[in-house]
């Protein structure tokens, strides 16, 4: 199985302020076929089901605000959101569906400072 | 509309046996590939498994934490998405959401509201 590990586990940023989260899988994500990255981020906010907010590592979903956006390949990928509000308080998941067993990073709780 | 109503949640000793059912509605769910994702109180995201179409021979895969314990199945005349579990384990304690996504040709992802299974003596 591919392994996710975020980082870092928590953080708290000041409002207006950049946030970024970064990920790192066990083994590369891009599927040199079509050179695409094989993952994902999700956005958890308390007693509901994660929201998608990036798939093919920097592609935003239709109505996520463009201050969410995602980059890397291969191995590293960063969620960065360029100016946290207050609706972004939440747990981001990164996900990779590159193999056969998906998996997902632990998660990063974002703050407010 | 797309949507994805779990069910059959509940507590249950350990050892114990259960059926989760995930209705599904506003989508071709014949054709698609299903998920069983579960969240333990408080911890992240576990991907649990999923089940291809039928028409892609509806090969199941799950994750090793509960392969061999649990069994996903559909039926697609009540569109509807199952998740056995037997030989239930404190640890099996989760909310358990079905996933609905796509990535060809648009990317689509939908989730259920989830159901919470608690395995407690």
């Amino acid at each position: 199985d591919i392994v996710m590990t975020q980082s870092p586990d928590s953080l708290a940023v000041s409002l207006g302020e950049r946030a970024t989260i970064n990920c790192k899988s066990s083994r590369s994500v891009l599927y040199s076929s079509d050179n695409k990255n094989y993952l994902s981020w999700y956005q958890q906010k308390p007693g509901q089901p994660p929201k998608l907010l990036i798939y093919w590592a920097s592609t935003r979903e239709s109505g996520v605000p463009d201050r969410f956006s995602g980059s890397g390949s291969g191995t590293d990928f960063t969620l960065t959101i360029s100016s946290l509000q207050a609706e972004d308080v939440a747990v981001y998941y990164c996900h990779q569906y590159y193999t056969t067993l998906w998996t997902f990073g632990q998660g990063t709780k974002l703050e407010i400072k | 509309e797309v949507q994805l109503v779990e069910s059959g949640g509940g507590l249950v000793k350990p050892g114990g046996s259960l059926r989760l059912s995930c209705a599904a509605s506003g989508f071709t769910f014949s054709h698609a590939w299903m998920i069983w994702v579960r969240q333990a109180p408080g911890k992240g995201l576990e991907w649990v498994g999923r089940i291809k179409s039928k028409a892609e021979g509806g090969t199941t895969h799950y994750a090793a934490p509960v392969g061999g314990r649990f069994t996903i199945s559909r039926d697609d005349s009540e569109n509807t998405l199952y998740l056995q579990m037997n030989s239930l384990k404190a640890e099996d304690t989760a909310v358990y959401y079905c996933h609905y996504t796509t990535h060809a040709p648009a990317f689509v992802d939908y989730w259920g509201q989830g159901t919470l299974v608690t395995v407690s003596s």
